[in-house]
C-alpha cells in the first residue's frame, strides 16, 4: 500500500518568515494530494490540494508543488502569521483507491 | 450550510464495555469515511461507505469494530469489548461522491477514552 513520509515533525518560525513542509509518497499511481490544517482540538480542514497533472498551485499565501518523478510534494506558506500555527497533514490518494493515506503531521509554530 | 457533525464529542468508558459513535454527514454526500487519530499521528483509515454499503472496511483493526449506514446518511461506528488501546479520536468525513479529488470534509471527532 501507499506510504507517506512527512518532514519535519515540528517547525518553528518567526512571524513573516516562510515555512516549507515536505512529503514523499511511494505509489507512483497516486494522483491526488490534499493538505489539511488541524488546530488544537479542532477538525482537519482542507487548505489546498493538487492533482498529478499540474506541478504547482497557489492560493494567496499558500502554495503546493508536486514533483512526480521524485514522488514528493511540498506545502509553502509565505508571510507566516501566528494564526497559521497548527498541525499540517499531507495526504496522498491513488487513482485505484478512494482512501487517502496521511502523513504523521507537522506542528507549525509561528512566533509573533 | 451544516457541516459534518459527530456525537458524542467525548466518551469515557470502562474496558470491556460497548460504545457507539455517531456521524451525521453533510446532506447529499454519498460517501462517508471513518478514521481513527491517535495523539501525534495522522488520521488512519477504518472504513468507508458509498451509499448504504461498506465499500471498503480493510482498515477496521479487528472484528470488535463494526459500522453501519442503514439509510445512506447517518452512520454509527460500534466497538465491542473496548480495550485501552482503542482510546483515540474517531473522525468521520464525508464527500459528495467517491472519486479521485472529491474533497473530504471532516467532523469534529469523538474523543474516546477507555479506562
Amino acid at each position: 500500500g501507499e506510504n507517506v513520509e512527512q518532514h519535519p515533525s515540528t517547525l518553528s518560525v518567526q512571524e513573516g518568515d516562510s515555512a516549507v513542509i515536505k512529503c514523499t509518497y511511494s505509489d507512483s499511481a497516486s494522483n491526488y494530494f490534499p493538505w489539511y490544517k488541524q488546530e488544537l482540538g479542532k477538525r482537519p480542514q482542507l487548505i489546498i490540494d493538487i492533482r498529478s497533472n499540474v506541478g504547482e498551485k497557489k492560493d494567496q499565501r499558500i502554495a503546493v508543488t508536486l514533483n512526480k518523478t521524485a514522488k514528493h510534494f511540498s506545502l509553502h506558506i509565505t508571510e507566516t502569521q501566528p494564526e497559521d500555527s497548527a498541525v499540517y497533514f499531507c495526504a496522498s490518494r491513488s487513482g485505484g483507491s478512494y482512501i487517502p493515506t496521511f502523513g504523521r503531521g507537522t506542528s507549525l509554530i509561528v512566533h509573533p | 450550510g451544516a457541516g459534518v457533525s459527530q456525537t458524542p464529542s467525548n466518551k469515557v468508558t470502562e474496558k470491556g464495555k460497548y460504545v457507539e459513535l455517531r456521524c451525521d454527514p453533510i446532506s447529499g454526500h454519498t460517501a462517508l469515511y471513518w478514521y481513527r487519530q491517535s495523539l501525534g499521528q495522522g488520521p488512519e483509515f477504518l472504513i468507508y461507505f458509498q451509499g448504504t454499503g461498506a465499500a471498503d472496511d480493510s482498515g477496521l483493526p479487528n472484528d470488535r469494530f463494526f459500522a453501519v449506514r442503514p439509510e445512506g446518511s447517518v452512520s454509527t461506528l460500534k466497538i465491542q469489548r473496548t480495550e485501552r488501546g482503542d482510546s483515540a479520536v474517531y473522525l468521520c468525513a464525508s464527500s459528495l461522491n467517491v472519486g479521485a479529488g472529491d474533497t473530504q470534509y471532516f467532523g469534529p471527532g469523538t474523543r474516546l477514552t477507555v479506562l
